[in-house]
């Protein structure tokens, strides 16, 4: 099975602050490497799916990038409505693997 | 308008049945694979399992496999997940979720999980 590992587990920061979030996988995954947003009480909500693109009304100020075994989700100019966790999770094989989550919390 | 609605949660003993469901609208639901994912209270996102859109093809996550069984009745747009041998560790908040298909310049396919429901809760105590 394919181990996602995402760094930190959890930070701290202020409106306005840019964070980055790497997720690195156990073995190459390519580009198949989705990230998710949750926010407490509800269910999680894609952000960015294969690397890089954004879903749909997903704010510009979301990015990510990366390959093979290293991604970073980037989030510049946060805004309150940011601070939730967000996951990491590979498509390359199954069993499909999340990372353990990164939670964005306000300083 | 994509909508998932699972039901079917309940408190349940250790080695009992449940069987939960996922009502599916505003997409052609035989296009589509469907997951389960879980999340146990306080605890991060488990992929449970997938079916393919004709329902021929089914994943399932080593802690499930031989107790959980997934299927669809994609003539009336509804995934199921048969919860056999219920363990404490089943307990968690199920998802059933739509997989999206993105295909590179290379002609392969990467899923991702488009559309999530709101959950059902599973809770297995004695």
């Amino acid at each position: 099975d394919i181990q996602m590992t995402q760094s930190p587990s959890s930070l701290s920061a202020s409106v306005g602050d840019s964070v980055t979030i790497t997720c690195r996988a156990s073995q190459s995954i390519s580009s198949f490497l989705n990230w998710y947003q949750q926010k407490p009480g509800k269910a999680p909500k894609l952000l960015i799916y294969v690397v890089s693109n954004l879903r749909s009304g997903v704010p510009s100020r979301f990015s990510g990038s990366g390959s093979g075994t290293d991604f970073t989700l980037t989030i510049s100019n946060l805004h309150p409505e940011d601070f939730a966790t967000y996951y990491c999770q590979q498509s390359y094989s199954h069993p499909r693997t999340f990372g353990q989550g990164t939670k964005v919390e306000i300083k | 308008e994509v909508q998932l609605v699972e039901s079917g949660g309940n408190l349940v003993q250790p080695g009992g049945s449940l069987r939960l469901s996922c009502a599916a609208s505003g997409f052609t639901f035989s296009n589509f694979a469907m997951s389960w994912v879980r999340q146990a209270p306080g605890k991060g996102l488990e992929w449970v399992s997938t079916i393919g859109g004709r329902g021929t093809i089914t994943h399932y996550a080593d802690s499930v496999k031989g107790r959980f069984a997934i299927s669809r009745d994609n003539s009336k747009n509804t995934l199921s997940l048969q919860m056999n041998s219920l363990r404490a560790e089943d307990t968690a908040l199920y998802y059933c979720a739509k997989e999206e298909y993105y295909y590179d310049s290379s002609g392969f396919s990467k899923n991702y999980f488009d559309y999530w429901g709101q959950g059902t809760p599973v809770t297995v105590s004695s």
